[in-house]
């Protein structure tokens, strides 16, 4: 998408790794960050979201971080497991008010 | 409580033939959108939605127009589909950012 990069493009690891996948956007109005998973087949999904009045946000083993002063946010996961293999999307907003979404991440969990 | 409801599941056209996929959600959410994804690509905006009564144009609206019929349904027609808008075509809605997608419609342009 516009002004926004995500990497890395596709990220193998073991079971039981960690994983994390960083977004840069250029919007300084960007005040949402979200991140999206979209398993093979099936329709995008939103995982974990934060505000820009906030610096970290943790659900079980997800958790985003936001860095608004180098303008990237991160998707951190923890004890990978075989249904965490998907792709991964940050989706900030731009000047439109809409998402735009990163070209995406290919998660792979090995057994 | 459906959420997002995109039909058809499946479409083949021929160039040049006209179609209308229809969306509709029952989550009472003002701003709805219309993406494609092209294989083992990432989601590009066709146009959005903010409420009911306005539209407005993504990054691919080229080929596309839209009809926001009321505040449960958003319209995308090809007027005249080309090969390049083979795509999958996921519509979404929304209230506070956070998206909603439909289940999606593969659409081949043959």
């Amino acid at each position: 998408g516009e002004n926004v990069e995500q990497h890395p493009s596709t990220l193998s690891v073991q079971e039981g790794d960690s994983a994390v996948i960083k977004c840069t956007y250029s919007d300084s109005a960007s005040n949402y960050f979200p991140w999206y998973k979209q398993e093979l087949g099936k329709r995008p999904q939103l995982i974990i979201d934060i505000r820009s009045n906030v610096g970290e946000k943790k659900d079980q083993r997800i958790a985003v971080t936001l860095n608004k002063t180098a303008k990237h946010f991160s998707l951190h996961i923890t004890e990978t497991q075989p249904e965490d293999s998907a792709v991964y999307f940050c989706a900030p907003p731009t000047g439109r008010r809409a998402l735009t979404f990163g070209s995406g991440t290919r998660l792979q969990v090995q057994p | 409580n459906a959420g997002v409801t995109q039909t058809p599941k499946f479409q083949v056209l021929k160039t040049g033939q006209s179609m209308t996929l229809q969306c509709a959600q029952d989550m009472n959410h003002n701003s709805m959108y219309w993406y494609r994804q092209d294989p083992g690509m990432g989601l590009r905006l066709i146009y959005y939605s903010a409420s009911e009564g306005t539209t407005d144009k993504g990054e691919v609206p080229n080929g596309y127009n839209v009809s926001r019929l009321n505040k449960r349904e958003f319209s995308l027609r090809l007027e005249s589909a080309a090969p390049s808008q083979t795509s999958v075509y996921f519509c979404a809605s929304s209230e506070t950012q956070k998206l909603f997608f439909g289940s999606g419609t593969q659409l081949s342009v043959l």
